[in-house]
This record gives C-alpha cells, sequence and structure tokens, in this order.
C-alpha cells in the first residue's frame, strides 16, 4: 500500500524566499506530524494536526512557520521569508491516532542559500 | 515535559553478537512505546512497538518493557552490518515524544 509521501523531494531557494512542503499521509491516518531535523540532529517536533485542527502548534519556531490540512488529507507547511538557519530535513509522519505509531515520509531537503 | 532519555552513544558491537538499546521515560502515564531505526541519510522507520510489561519478539529484535522501572529496551540478536544505524525511542500518552537516539556500529 502506499505510504506516505512528500513534495518536493528537495528544494532549493533563495534567502529570503517562500517556500511551500507538502505531505500525503497514509489514507485513513488521522493524526498527521511535521517535524524538522538538522544535520546530524535529532528530530525537531514542529506541529500536529488531528483531523483538520492542530491542537499544539507549540513546536513551529518563528511566525515564519504555518501549516494547514485540509479534508484530514494533506498538509502543507509554508515558510515565509527563508532564512540559512531554515535548511533541514522536513519530515511528514502520519498514525491511526495520537497514540499509533507514526510512519514517516521520505522528508524535503530544503536548503536556504 | 514527556521525555525519553537516549545514550548517544556510539554504541559498537561486533557482528553476531547482541546490542542493547536502553531508554528511560519520565511519564508514567505513558501507555505505548515504541522503537525506530534511522539509516543516515534516510528518514525514520518503525520497527517495533510494545505496550505490555515483558518482552516482544519479533525476529532478531526483541522490545522490553518494564513500567514500574519506566525503561524500554531492544535487543538485536546475530547483529549484522545492515543494522548500523541511529535507534529512536519514542512514547506516547496523549502526546508523542522522541528520544534523541542511540548510534549503533556493527563491526564486520
Amino acid at each position: 500500500g502506499a505510504g506516505v509521501s512528500q513534495s518536493p523531494s528537495n528544494k532549493v531557494t533563495e534567502k529570503g524566499k517562500d517556500v511551500e512542503l507538502r505531505c500525503d499521509p497514509i489514507s485513513g491516518h488521522t493524526a498527521l506530524y511535521w517535524y524538522r531535523q538538522r544535520l546530524g540532529q535529532g528530530l525537531e517536533f514542529l506541529i500536529y494536526f488531528q483531523g483538520n485542527s492542530a491542537p499544539d502548534k507549540s513546536g513551529l519556531p518563528s511566525d515564519r512557520f504555518s501549516a494547514e490540512r485540509t479534508g484530514e488529507s494533506v498538509s502543507t507547511l509554508t515558510i515565509q521569508r527563508t532564512q540559512q538557519e531554515d535548511s533541514a530535513v522536513y519530515l511528514c509522519a502520519s498514525s491511526l491516532g495520537l497514540a499509533g505509531g507514526q510512519y514517516f515520509g521520505p522528508g524535503t531537503r530544503l536548503t536556504v542559500l | 515535559q514527556k521525555e525519553v532519555e537516549q545514550n548517544s552513544g556510539p554504541l559498537s558491537v561486533p557482528e553476531g553478537a547482541i546490542a542493547s538499546l536502553n531508554c528511560t521515560y519520565s511519564d508514567r502515564g505513558s501507555q505505548s512505546f515504541f522503537w525506530y531505526r534511522q539509516y543516515s541519510g534516510k528518514s525514520p522507520e518503525l520497527i517495533m512497538f510494545i505496550y505490555s510489561n515483558g518482552d516482544k519478539e519479533d525476529g532478531r529484535f526483541t522490545a522490553q518493557l518494564n513500567k514500574a522501572s519506566q525503561y524500554v529496551s531492544l535487543l538485536i540478536r546475530d547483529s549484522q552490518p545492515s543494522d548500523s544505524a541511529t535507534y529512536l525511542c519514542a512514547g506516547s500518552s496523549n502526546q508523542f515524544y522522541f528520544g534523541t537516539g542511540t548510534s549503533l556500529t556493527v563491526i564486520p
């Protein structure tokens, strides 16, 4: 069956530009998570959705980061006015419920020049 | 703050040996625990989950949970060089939380 997919797989952008990252979760998974992972570092939680609502936005690093999810399916993570410190791999994961195991997508590698 | 603690390693074991990866957690209300494997440059992959006290075996992998001691472990028997990766422990109650991972190297 189809797993979690993310697009683009790689994104190179210039400082100050906006980027949009997309995540397609496993069908039927109600919970969706976004993480950031810098090179050689652990997972940094950004935000999660239960259905279309985001109860916990505490991990978003700044107001330049936002995310939405529509139809309990696709989610987009938007980073406005990108900075070099935003360079990282952005991972999306989904699960059947909040207590269930998370299944990760392949990630989007973002490079801000 | 719910969290799990893992020894960051690196842990090195010879091929064929048992690798033991350990994790402690702070939230007694946590019900479920998960082990992920992350190869360099790849995303984490769920390899084991455990809900009940005791052992759970799947092939060469055994997960162990001791709720009284708030301790979770993963044993890898007959370790292979292909097991070389970072292993992440995770727990969940009403939220999901990851440890920082233990780097394992299996030496041929």
